[in-house]
Formats: C-alpha cells, sequence, structure tokens
C-alpha cells in the first residue's frame, strides 16, 4: 500500500528543545516536501527535495532544516524549536513524472511552550 | 517561481446549490492542476485533477475546467451536501519545481 509516514503524530515540547519530525514514504518517489498548516493560511511550504542530496528552501523555511540522504527519508529537523512553530505539519511525496499523483502523510501536531 | 491564487476564501451555500472555487496560476509552464478537500484534522484528499491538455474533466457532481490562456482553473460542485462541508486546497505543479497551493476555502453547506 502506497503510504507516507509522520512521526510523532502529535507532540508537545518545550523552547529549544531540538525535535526531529520524521517522514518516510514506500514509493521511490523523487520529491518530497514538507508543509505547515495554520489557520487562514493554507499549505506553505518550508522545504522540497527534488532527490537525494537536493534540497531548497520554500516560502517559510526560518527556523527549520531538512536532509534528504536516502530516498525513502525526508526528516524536518527543528534545532530550537519556538513557540511561533507550533502548527500542524505534513509531508508530501511524489513522482518527477507529469501528473503525478501527491500523497500526504497523515500530519503532525506539534505545540511548543 | 509559482504562484497560485484561490478565491473565495469562504463559500457559503444552500444544500442542493452548486459552488465554484477559482484559481489563478503565474507560471504558464505548469501543466498539472490537482484540487484536495481537506476535513478538520485530516490529511488533504485529491478529490480531482487536470491536465494541461485537457480543458474538462467531471467526475460525478464534481469538475474542474482549465483556461491555460488566461491561467485560471475552477472547480465546480453540483447539488452540494453537507459532507462537502470541508476547506478545498487547489495547487498548480510542474515536474521539476516545487508545489504551491492556493490558501485554501472553506466551504460550508447548509441544510
Amino acid at each position: 500500500e502506497a503510504q507516507v509516514t509522520q512521526n510523532p503524530r502529535y507532540l508537545i515540547t518545550v523552547t529549544g528543545k531540538k525535535l526531529t519530525v520524521t517522514c518516510s514514504q514506500n514509493m521511490n518517489h523523487e520529491y518530497m516536501s514538507w508543509y505547515r498548516q495554520d489557520p487562514g493560511l493554507g499549505l506553505r511550504q518550508i522545504y522540497y527535495s527534488m532527490n537525494v542530496e537536493v534540497t531548497d528552501k520554500g516560502d517559510v523555511p526560518e527556523g527549520y532544516k531538512v536532509s534528504r540522504k536516502e530516498k525513502r527519508n525526508f526528516p524536518l529537523i527543528l534545532e530550537s524549536p519556538s513557540p511561533n512553530q507550533t502548527s500542524l505539519y505534513f509531508c508530501a511525496s511524489t513522482g518527477t513524472g507529469s501528473g503525478n499523483t501527491i500523497y500526504f502523510g497523515e500530519g503532525s501536531w506539534l505545540t511548543v511552550v | 517561481g509559482e504562484n497560485v491564487e484561490q478565491h473565495p476564501s469562504t463559500l457559503s451555500v444552500q444544500e442542493g446549490d452548486s459552488a465554484v472555487i477559482k484559481c489563478t496560476y503565474s507560471d504558464s509552464a505548469s501543466n498539472y492542476f490537482p484540487w484536495y478537500k481537506q476535513e478538520l484534522g485530516k490529511r488533504p484528499q485529491l478529490i480531482i485533477d487536470i491536465r494541461s491538455n485537457v480543458g474538462e474533466k467531471k467526475d460525478q457532481r464534481i469538475a474542474v475546467t482549465l483556461n491555460k490562456t488566461a491561467k485560471h482553473f475552477s472547480l465546480h460542485i453540483t447539488e452540494t451536501q453537507p459532507e462537502d462541508s470541508a476547506v478545498y486546497f487547489c495547487a498548480a505543479y510542474q515536474a521539476g519545481t516545487a508545489l504551491i497551493f492556493g490558501k485554501g476555502t472553506t466551504l460550508s453547506v447548509s441544510s
């Protein structure tokens, strides 16, 4: 079954404590991306990756890091989380052919206190 | 880079009415235009998509139209039902570039 898996699904953490949200896909997709979703602001792209070792900033990359060492994994790293990073985060993946379906993970609810 | 504008941000209709959501995009090279429905607290789910070589596509009560010259595409929902209430997102995409979404439309269908 085609899947994008994110972990953790729910997390409450404290300001400044480094955390990583993992994302893994089993479809051999080249393209992976992270979005954050906040009320009224839609899905804003944080970082995306076209393939292994290729990453690019999206619209809101400040405060985040990513890595793409393997094709299936694309972790999102918050080195020093702050309360304004409290949000719902989605990972997504797709193939790079024309018109490929985009698959989303179930989302990760992150609260920074 | 691509920019996607979506309107309206909120839409309220009576059950049985039609609903139309419109999106415009900036990059003429974009060739894939999906629409997603998102229920509260859940991930976006693909409901219909259209490719740039097609002008219109229908799937039961849902249709999407694409005007490449004007760079806009629209989602049409006919005979709306309360379960159509959700947030709808459009996106414009070209393989090898960033996937950009509109800001979403909150559709409320009242019975």
